[in-house]
């Protein structure tokens, strides 16, 4: 069976600090996908990243940045020079391939989400 | 374009009543998703569909009836619901095959009074 756990139940800062929110998952297949949503108060999970089991290369994306780490099963997000707009529940989701040719079908299993406050 | 959308927005409905949700994307994904959230909980996977069929059930009350009258469009059809399925519902849509990501809706906030 797969397992997302995001320790992290709540955590506030203030504008400008830098912020990693945790994910660590289990999973028995080779062959997996891990995600990152934002969910800010209207409701809609945005999605933020994919990365493939095979490629443990790192990503910056602007203010975001993702260290994926086999070794100790980790997902991490940091966002730099936080802002009140990042505001939101974060999820990390883990995907595992169902078995046809390693597609993902979007069968998520989430994380228990990170509530994120940023204050101005 | 990566847009999902869900109507309604919000809804109310009695225990009696027979209602629909709807949710529509015109991504060319050919796998599309219900899920079902409470508050201040993760989403959960409720149904999946795969080229219009039907893939994965994940055990739901009967009362829930799912939908996918064409590629573009699913449906949630709800009758005889009890207030413990007051939740956020969203919708969901991603490619069928490859590597893939889903793309949510914003979802229908269901309150059953």
């Amino acid at each position: 069976a797969q397992k997302v756990t995001q320790a992290q139940t709540e955590i506030s800062v203030v504008e400008k600090e830098d912020v990693t929110l945790d994910c660590v998952y289990e999973t028995r297949d080779t062959t997996y996908y891990l995600f990152w949503y934002k969910q800010p108060p209207s409701g809609e999970l945005v999605f933020l990243i994919r990365r493939n089991s095979f490629d443990e290369q790192n990503e910056i994306s602007g203010r975001y940045s993702w260290n994926f780490q086999k070794s100790t099963s980790s997902f991490n997000f940091t966002i730099t020079a936080s802002q009140v707009v990042d505001s939101a529940v974060y999820f990390c989701a883990l995907s595992e391939a169902n078995g046809r040719g390693g597609t993902s079908y979007g069968k998520l299993t989430f994380g228990q989400g990170t509530i994120l406050t940023v204050h101005p | 374009d990566t847009e999902v959308t869900q109507t309604p927005k919000h809804l109310v409905m009695g225990m009696t009543n027979k209602k629909s949700l709807k949710c529509e994307q015109h991504m060319g994904h050919r796998a599309m998703y219900w899920y079902k959230q409470k508050a201040k909980k993760p989403p959960e996977l409720m149904f999946v569909y795969s080229y219009e069929k039907l893939s994965i059930n994940e055990s739901v009350p009967s009362r829930f009836s799912p939908e996918c009258p064409n590629s573009s469009l699913l449906n949630l059809h709800l009758h005889a619901l009890q207030p413990e399925d007051s939740a956020l519902y969203l919708c969901a849509s991603s490619q069928a095959r490859g590597y893939t990501e889903a793309f949510f809706g914003q979802g229908t906030r269901l309150t059953v009074v």
